[in-house]
């Protein structure tokens, strides 16, 4: 079946670097995407990854693929109070729906 | 183009009545998703359109809820006898049929059911 799954909550310095991580099940998915969400707000995408890339890397933004293990991670450098937010990988398995995981509250704290 | 739209941004309704919203996808894309948020929670799929066509349903979907996009342009859902496990937030999106299949996401109807 299909489940995505990621960690409740982060906390991180200003200026540090934040790295989300996120497990999925489906191995025919063949895009996996982040999504960042502010409050009362709906989903900015904010980068994707191809089933067949290991990285990808996009201004601050660095998705790592650990296809055989299912895992996914999102990185973001020089976190700034600004990337506070929750934030949710999605995976697309055969068909067009995203499925995604709980999300992840980020806090970046001063 | 703006991005996807919805309207109402919010709604409050009491139990039993029915409820539309609707939603305006980016100009050029031809597919549309509805999706349902609850508080706490990830987006969950509910349905989809390609051009007018609705391809896929949730079972989440029950037969309260219908969806329509009449001329392959802006959608709308529609539930009936509302209840109050109703209460969400419903999300549209939408996307080209091309690589990488991105889909963008309009601001969302909170509804509140009491």
């Amino acid at each position: 079946g299909e489940d995505v799954e990621q960690s409740l909550f982060l906390s991180v310095r200003e200026g540090d670097s934040s790295v989300i991580n996120c497990t999925y099940t489906d191995s025919s998915s063949t895009y996996l995407y982040w999504y960042k969400q502010e409050p009362g707000a709906g989903l900015q995408l904010l980068t994707y990854i191809f089933s067949n890339m290991d990285m990808k890397q996009d201004q601050r933004l660095t998705v790592l693929l650990n296809k055989k293990d299912k895992h996914l991670s999102l990185r973001i450098a020089d976190t700034q109070t600004g990337d506070s937010a929750i934030y949710f990988c999605a995976e697309r398995p055969a068909g067009n729906k995203l499925t995604f995981g709980g999300g992840t509250r980020v806090l970046v704290k001063p | 183009d703006t991005g996807v739209s919805q309207d109402p941004r919010h709604k409050i309704t009491k139990r039993g009545q029915n409820v539309t919203f609707r939603c305006d996808p980016i100009s050029e894309h031809n597919r549309l998703y509805w999706y349902r948020q609850t508080l706490g929670q990830g987006p969950e799929f509910l349905t989809y359109f390609q051009n007018e066509a609705q391809l896929e349903k949730s079972r989440l979907l029950s037969d309260r809820f219908s969806a329509e996009r009449p001329k392959g342009s802006f959608s709308t859902l529609e539930i009936q006898r509302t209840e109050q496990g109703d209460s969400a937030m419903y999300l549209c999106a939408s996307s080209s049929t091309g690589l990488p299949y991105e889909q963008y996401f309009g601001p969302g109807t909170r509804l509140t059911v009491t």
